[in-house]
Formats: C-alpha cells, structure tokens, sequence
C-alpha cells in the first residue's frame, strides 16, 4: 500500500497562475484532509472532507477550493495564486472524524508563489 | 495565546539522554496526538490519547486531563530520533478538527 500519495512533490507559481495539487488514498478511508504548514506556525486546516461526497471548510479556507472527486481523491485548487499562499501543503486522511482515529499524512508539496 | 502550547521548542541532547517534551492545551479534548516530522517533512502519527500512558519502544507518552498537559518522553535518546515533535488535540463532545502545536525541534548528538 502506498499510503497517502500527492503531486506534485515541489511547484513554483507566478501570482496570478492557479494550479491543483492531488491527493490520493488506497487506504479506503472516508476523512480527507488539506492543511498547510507555514514557518513558526503550526499545521492549519485549510478544508476537509469528512466523507465521500461532502466537503466542509477548515481554519483558512479563503483562495481555495477543494473537490472531492471520489472516495479515494482530494484535490485543492488555487484559482488565483498569491505570495501569502507561499507554503508547504499536507493532505492527510483518516477512517473517518472522531476522537479514535488517527491521521495518515503525504509526504507534502512544496509551493513557492512569486 | 495558543490553544496548543508545547515546550521546549528547540531541544538539543546527547546520544542517549532522557528527554522530555511538553504540552499543554487550554480546551477540553476528546484525544491527543504525538506526531513525527522527519527532516526530509513526512509526518507520522506516534500516539494517541485519551487518558494515562502509551509506551512504543523507547517513546513513552502520558496525559493528565485534570492539568491539560501532555508529555513525550524519549529514553536512551539516538540521533535518527532527530525530527519535530507535534503535539495536537482534537477538542471534546464533537467530530471536532485537530488543532496543532508549532512543534519541538529535537536534535541528537553523537
């Protein structure tokens, strides 16, 4: 199994560009999760999915929209990229929400916008 | 002030020191995590918990609800133990998100 997978590993934007960054599980879990990772800060929910079919809006959801395409898929778009969304990007998933559940994190994508 | 705070947030130790992390958090919780982030970024989940004491190999990891805190101890510490440790809760009486400390940074001297 591999887990929790993301592409792209690194991206440069321009401002202004959009670009989505996929996420998938083979792990059949209903919970999907997007956060990012700023310097100094902790991990920040940006949206989540607490199962196939809906998505709800996290901690800093604004200049993001995310789809969940199937159970297995969660993608996060940029429509229009800013410097400030200049940061490392986590996707996570987790059999389902609650307290008894762990999170499985990929391995992060890297997104500088200039 | 954060709902997660943990402490040190930098922590450098010998080849085979005891160490201790702390947290602490300021709402109720349903469950705690400990997290690792590797050097290279990939996160993993090291415990989860709800009450008392977890131990996996040379990590142990205790809970006081009554105090709100929380701490990751490391016996005979090595360098590959090197990473950031993550301390999160996820808050009590709803499918509630996890809300995230910033992380000790921990490195390991030969």
């Amino acid at each position: 199994n591999a887990g929790v997978t993301q592409t792209p590993k690194f991206q440069v934007l321009k401002t202004g560009q959009s670009m989505t960054l996929q996420c998938a599980q083979d792990m059949n879990h209903n919970s999907m999760y997007w956060y990012r990772q700023d310097p100094g800060m902790g991990l920040r929910l940006i949206y989540y999915s607490a199962s196939e079919g809906t998505t709800d809006k996290g901690e800093v959801p604004n200049g993001y929209n995310v789809s969940r395409l199937n159970k297995r898929e969660f993608s996060l778009r940029l429509e229009s990229a800013a410097p400030s969304q200049t940061s490392v990007y986590f996707c996570a998933s987790s059999e389902a929400m609650g307290a008894s559940y762990e999170q499985y994190f990929g391995p992060g994508t890297r997104l500088t916008v200039t | 002030k954060n709902e997660v705070e943990q402490s040190p947030q930098n922590l450098t130790a010998q080849e085979g020191e005891f160490i201790t992390i702390n947290c602490s958090y300021s709402v109720g919780i349903s469950a705690l995590h400990w997290l690792q982030q590797h050097p290279g970024g990939g996160i993993v989940s090291l415990f989860m918990l709800s009450s008392g004491k977890k131990k996996h190999g040379r990590l142990i990891a205790t809970i006081n609800i009554q105090e709100k805190h929380s701490s990751l101890h490391i016996t005979a510490s090595h360098p590959r133990d090197s990473a950031v440790y993550i301390c999160a809760v996820r808050r009590g009486g709803s499918q509630g998100n996890l809300i995230f400390g910033k992380g000790t940074k921990l490195s390991v001297k030969p």
